[in-house]
């Protein structure tokens, strides 16, 4: 089945503790993106790549790290977590020109 | 830098009455456009999406959506709501290069929900 998975689905965790949230998507998309979803701000784009080693930012990349050595996978590192880094994270892959398709989102909690 | 406004944060229709959700975008070359839905507790689901051609554009679930250039705009429309319509809708805008060629940075509006009443 054609997907974007990401883990965990659930993650709580104390501030700096570094984490990283995976993404791996099986339909050879080039391109791939993180976004956090946060209640009245809609969805925020993080880090977008065109493909492998290819990353940029979005709207709002402070506090988060991205890399993309392989094409399937797209990991997201929280360096040093915040509580303003609670939110509901999607990562979403697509080819050129195409409409994202989307994972189904890992609730991050950040005490 | 591109934006898309969704006016409406919440709308209530009855089943079986028309739709329609109002998205206006800026961006300074030609759009690539799409309309998403999220059902509460899910990811989201691609509706439609324009890139060219024809201004009217038909998606899943019956849904359609109308590219306005003069008017910014591209706004969703369903001509009879079902209950299991109920969602979060969100509009959303492409950016493009100078070939015209999408390079995956996406900006979302901020949502409009949609609530129907039986």
């Amino acid at each position: 089945e054609a997907q974007v998975t990401q883990n965990p689905r659930y993650l709580i965790t104390v501030t700096g503790k570094k984490l990283t949230v995976t993404c791996s998507q099986n339909m050879n998309h080039e391109y791939m993106s993180w976004y956090r979803q946060d209640p009245g701000l809609g969805l925020r784009q993080i880090y977008y790549s065109m493909n492998v080693e290819v990353t940029d930012k979005g709207d709002v990349p402070e506090g988060y790290k991205v890399s993309r050595k392989e094409k399937r996978n797209f990991p997201l590192i929280l360096e040093s977590p915040s509580p303003n880094q609670t939110s509901l994270y999607f990562c979403a892959s697509s080819r050129p020109g195409r409409g994202y398709t989307f994972g189904s989102g890992t609730r991050l909690t950040v005490v | 830098a591109q934006s898309v406004t969704q006016p409406d944060i919440h709308i209530t229709v009855s089943e079986g009455a028309s739709l329609e959700l109002r998205c206006n975008y800026s961006y300074g070359a030609t759009p690539y456009l799409f309309w998403y839905v999220q059902s509460p507790g899910q990811g989201l689901q691609l509706l439609l999406k324009y890139f060219s051609g024809d201004t009217l554009v038909q998606g899943i679930k019956g849904f359609e959506a109308e590219f306005k250039r003069s008017q910014s705009s591209f706004n969703l429309r369903k001509p009879s709501v079902h209950w299991s319509d109920a969602a979060e809708y969100f509009c959303a805008v492409g950016a493009s290069n100078a070939g015209g060629t999408s390079y995956g940075k996406l900006t979302f509006g901020q949502g409009t929900i949609l609530t129907v009443h039986p």
